[in-house]
């Protein structure tokens, strides 16, 4: 059963860089989509990106400018970086698995983190 | 961009009674490409149901998803003390994914 671990600072100051990292174990990484979301207390849940092992990278496109996605499969880990963060990017962020199969065909977030609160002080 | 539109906003019924969640998409979803969360307060959304009307893996089958094109509805055929909770519909693909804003099924 695969397991996902947020880890990273959970204070950050307003116009820095947040930066998260995501380990993956109990299983590959290829043939999986890598996501982070994030969920302001009591409010809904934000799409940030997802990256492939390839390394290519799909941005929400809001955030797009302030994100910045890595991966490393020799670590079973993948990252995110959000730059320039203000009290709005508070939240609780979480990484989470996607899938594609063979004929390209591809089904939802399956397995999750268990999320980090990050705040963002000014 | 797709927007789903997740309505009631809050579902208050008894334990028993069956609960329907109704999701529009503003576009018409690709390959039903639509899933539906379920979230408990201080946990990670679980998904419940995949390209609209499959359930996930451990899921009941009192959980049922229905619907093509731009009208989703999960369906709660007898609501347990645990199935109140947040659900939030979802659509996915090879780009982006969009969530709905939510309902909240409460207990009355």
């Amino acid at each position: 059963q695969v397991q996902l671990q947020e880890s990273g600072p959970g204070l950050v100051k307003a116009s820095e860089t947040l930066s998260l990292t995501c380990t993956v174990s109990g299983g590959s990484m290829s043939s999986y989509d890598w996501n982070w979301l994030r969920q302001p207390a009591g409010k809904g849940l934000e799409w940030i990106g997802r990256i492939y092992t390839s390394g290519s990278t799909y941005y929400n496109s809001a955030l797009k400018s302030r994100v910045t996605m890595s991966v490393d499969t020799s670590e079973n880990q993948f990252s995110l970086k959000l730059s320039s963060v203000t009290a709005a990017d508070t939240a609780v962020y979480y990484c989470a698995r996607g899938y594609f199969d063979s004929s390209g065909y591809f089904y939802p977030l399956d397995s999750w983190g268990q999320g980090t609160l990050v705040t963002v002080s000014s | 961009e797709s927007v789903l539109t997740q309505s009631p906003g809050t579902l208050s019924l008894s334990p028993g009674e069956r609960a329907t969640l109704s999701c529009r998409a503003s576009q018409s979803v690709t390959r039903s490409y639509l899933a539906w969360y379920q979230q408990k307060p201080g946990q990670a959304p679980r998904l419940l149901i995949y390209g609209a009307s499959s359930r996930a893996t451990g899921i009941p089958d009192r959980f049922s998803g229905s619907g093509s094109g731009t009208a989703f509805t999960l369906t709660i055929s007898r609501l347990e003390p645990e199935d109140f909770a947040v659900y939030y519909c979802q659509r996915y693909g090879s780009s982006s994914l969009t969530f709905g804003g939510g309902t909240k099924v409460e207990i009355k």
